[in-house]
């Protein structure tokens, strides 16, 4: 099983629409979770961190499953400048040095 | 506020030839640094970090290198490229002194391409 499970999509919604991904993570230690948005041929950026509460940043709603081992992102109102890969990153071990990445999921929204 | 910036942006290298690609963070002391690779429909693969100047660590085993002669200067390297070496390398940078956020920051990006 990989350490970090995304479904590579791609997603094509209308605009206006909303839109949720999941991704799943192997290591039930895990301390910390983040989406990062990544154009096409640009470096990914950070979207937002995942907190055990869940959190929202305008459009965007973050939440972790901590039983089930997932976290999911929830886009509502999608925007045309919302089309992006979007990828989940899981921190192993608090204080690890190494964030393991997903392959992404691929949006496109459709005017 | 701190910036990151790596380069070149794109470059294209005959089998055989040696790489430099290097890396430098403005704003910041004592960073952690990693090079990560992104090859064509796949996801991020942690190559090198590093948590100090001399200090680097390995993950993937292959002919690439790393070397962090200053504290805030980042090079990944090679003797003789691979085809399998194309891709695009990103340099990353994450304060060491936030380990709750535990978020790392990118820079734009190399575009390799061996040919």
């Amino acid at each position: 099983r990989k350490e970090v499970e995304q479904d590579p999509g791609p997603f094509n919604v209308p605009e206006g629409a909303t839109v949720a991904f999941n991704c799943t993570y192997s290591n039930s230690a895990s301390q910390s979770f983040f989406w990062y948005r990544q154009d096409c041929r640009k470096e990914p950026k950070l979207l937002m961190s995942v907190y055990s509460s869940g959190n929202e940043d305008g459009r965007f709603t973050a939440q972790l499953n901590r039983a089930s081992q997932y976290i999911s992102l929830l886009i509502r109102d999608s925007k045309l400048s919302d089309s992006a890969t979007y990828l989940c990153v899981v921190n192993p071990n608090f204080g690890n040095e190494k964030l393991t990445f997903g392959t992404g999921t691929r949006l496109t929204i459709i005017p | 506020s701190q910036t990151i910036h790596q380069w070149p942006a794109t470059l294209v290298q005959p089998v055989g030839s040696p790489l430099s690609l290097e890396c430098t963070v403005e704003g910041t002391s004592n960073p952690n640094l990693y090079w990560y690779r992104q090859a064509a429909g796949r996801g991020l693969q942690l190559l090198f970090y590093s948590v100090g100047i001399g200090q680097i660590s390995s993950e993937v085993p292959q002919n690439l290198s790393a070397s962090r002669p200053q504290d805030r200067q980042f090079i990944l390297s090679s003797k003789k490229l691979l085809l399998s070496d194309s891709g695009f390398y990103l340099c990353a940078w994450r304060a060491w002194d936030n380990p709750s956020g535990n978020t790392i920051y990118f820079g734009e990006g190399s575009w390799l391409t061996v040919v």
